[in-house]
């Protein structure tokens, strides 16, 4: 059973970028057809979707942050990134890791990270 | 996109049924049985509830059963326990290939 953990600086400055690594244990990346994905959490508000991907595909974005994020794969390190650009205090939040629940599909996620917190502010 | 419209709250005694709804449109709940719920408990991760409208992961209690009706999909949490109280978030596909999740409701036990 995969385990995720999301790494990252807790304070990032506003306009600059907010880089993130989820590490994956128990299994392979590369060796499997899992999705993929980033969700994050602002403060007592609700969940959104930021990002998924698959690893032989395109990755997929919330239109509301498709200008702003970057996500990335790294098979050798069995971990995948999530950058945001331009951050502002409004990107504040708890942000999570996520693999899906089944091979080839990417309806829902089963297995998340503990999240980790990060705050916009100069 | 616009979260899915959750109630804010609902609650209910123990061992009592209670149903949360999830509204959208035809471009994302109306259009596809790619629905999922999430609990998530005070500062935890979420954890997956409900996949493709009905569908129960391993593990998850046969008192948690989702089902949908046009635009609108549910939530129904049977033999309510003192467990269950937590925020549930709902969860659908949408047309342009994204997805999009509900507003959140919290539930109480009374």
């Amino acid at each position: 059973q995969s385990q995720l953990q999301e790494s990252g600086p807790g304070l990032v400055k506003p306009s600059e970028t907010l880089s993130l690594t989820c590490n994956v244990s128990g299994g392979s990346i590369g060796g499997n057809n899992y999705y993929w994905g980033w969700i994050r959490q602002p403060p007592v508000k609700g969940l959104e979707w930021i990002a998924s991907f698959y690893n032989f595909g395109s990755p997929y974005y919330n239109p509301s942050l498709r200008s702003r994020v970057t996500v990335s794969v790294d098979t050798s390190k069995n971990q995948f990134s999530l950058d945001l650009s331009s951050v502002t205090v409004a990107d504040t939040a708890v942000y999570y890791c996520a693999r899906s629940l089944k091979e080839g599909t990417d309806d829902a996620f089963e297995i998340w990270g503990q999240g980790t917190m990060v705050t916009v502010s100069s | 996109q616009s979260a899915l419209t959750q109630p804010a709250s609902v609650s209910g005694s123990p061992g009592q049924s209670i149903t949360i709804s999830c509204t959208g449109s035809s471009s994302d709940v109306g259009g596809y049985t790619y629905v999922s719920w999430y609990q998530q408990h005070p500062n935890k991760a979420p954890k997956l509830m409900i996949y493709d409208v009905t569908n129960r992961p391993s593990g998850v209690s046969n008192r948690f059963s989702g089902s949908k009706s046009g635009n609108t999909a549910s939530l129904t949490i049977s033999g309510l326990q003192a467990e269950d109280e937590a925020d549930y978030y709902c969860n659908s596909y949408t047309s342009g290939n994204t997805y999009v999740f509900g507003t959140g409701t919290k539930v109480t036990v009374l």
